[in-house]
């Protein structure tokens, strides 16, 4: 039972180069998350998707793309990426859209620097 | 917009031992829920517990139990006979119950040290 698998774990860009972190969860939930961690900061919410099809942005979209190839992944891209994003990167999924009983599944989490 | 602060950077406490940590919250909402992670070193978040806000009974898994104060907006997280595997950085986080909303807000978390 995977759970929610992130990959890479790690990760090392120069400003400019673009990537995509992948994301996928065998539990088949329809809600899927990207989150952001920084020092000494909570994790901040960059985009989720409530469905296959849809997505939404978050608390901090700029210099983010996202996309729900389909039931199963959730990708995130950085077109150019600038040393503000050197951070953490968790995905996340969850059965219900909102409320009480939904439970967030994380996953392991990118460790991502932009020199 | 809602506001979660832990003011508690890091804690620590004898293994065997009971330790709390803070958290506060801002809202004009009435109806919410509030939940505590925790993150090992391993890096993968993991729901300990979750309160309703309407519950005025408060919640409690095993070893960890919470004191839910509405009033003063205030959700500390107990750990009784830590143990070592108890370690790792904490999270308040605060979700309003309202359809629609799909943000958990968290706090700055706070880091629990066991000592043996």
């Amino acid at each position: 039972n995977a759970g929610v698998t992130q990959t890479p774990k790690f990760q090392v860009l120069k400003t400019g180069q673009s990537m995509t972190l992948q994301c996928a969860q065998d539990m088949n939930h329809n809600s899927m998350y990207w989150y952001r961690q920084d020092p000494g900061m909570g994790l901040r919410l960059i985009y989720y998707s409530a469905s296959e099809g849809t997505t939404d942005k978050g608390e901090v979209p700029n210099g983010y793309n996202v996309s729900r190839l389909n039931k199963r992944e959730f990708s995130l891209r950085l077109e150019s990426a600038a040393p503000s994003q050197t951070s953490v990167y968790f995905c996340a999924s969850s059965e219900a859209r909102t409320g009480f009983n939904e439970k967030l599944f994380f996953g392991s989490g990118t460790q991502l620097s932009v020199l | 917009a809602q506001t979660v602060t832990q003011s508690q950077p890091e804690m620590s406490v004898q293994e065997a031992e009971t330790v709390t940590l803070s958290c506060t919250y801002d809202t004009s909402e009435s109806d919410y829920y509030l939940f505590w992670y925790k993150q090992p070193p391993s890096r993968q978040m993991i729901l300990v517990i979750r309160q309703e806000a309407y519950k005025q009974q408060n919640a409690t898994e095993n070893r960890f139990s919470v004191n839910f104060q509405k009033a003063a907006k205030s959700f500390s997280l107990k750990i009784s006979d830590s143990q070592l595997g108890d370690a790792a950085m904490y999270f308040c986080a605060y979700r309003s119950a309202w359809g629609g909303s799909e943000k958990l807000v968290f706090g700055k978390g706070t880091k629990l040290t066991v000592n043996p």
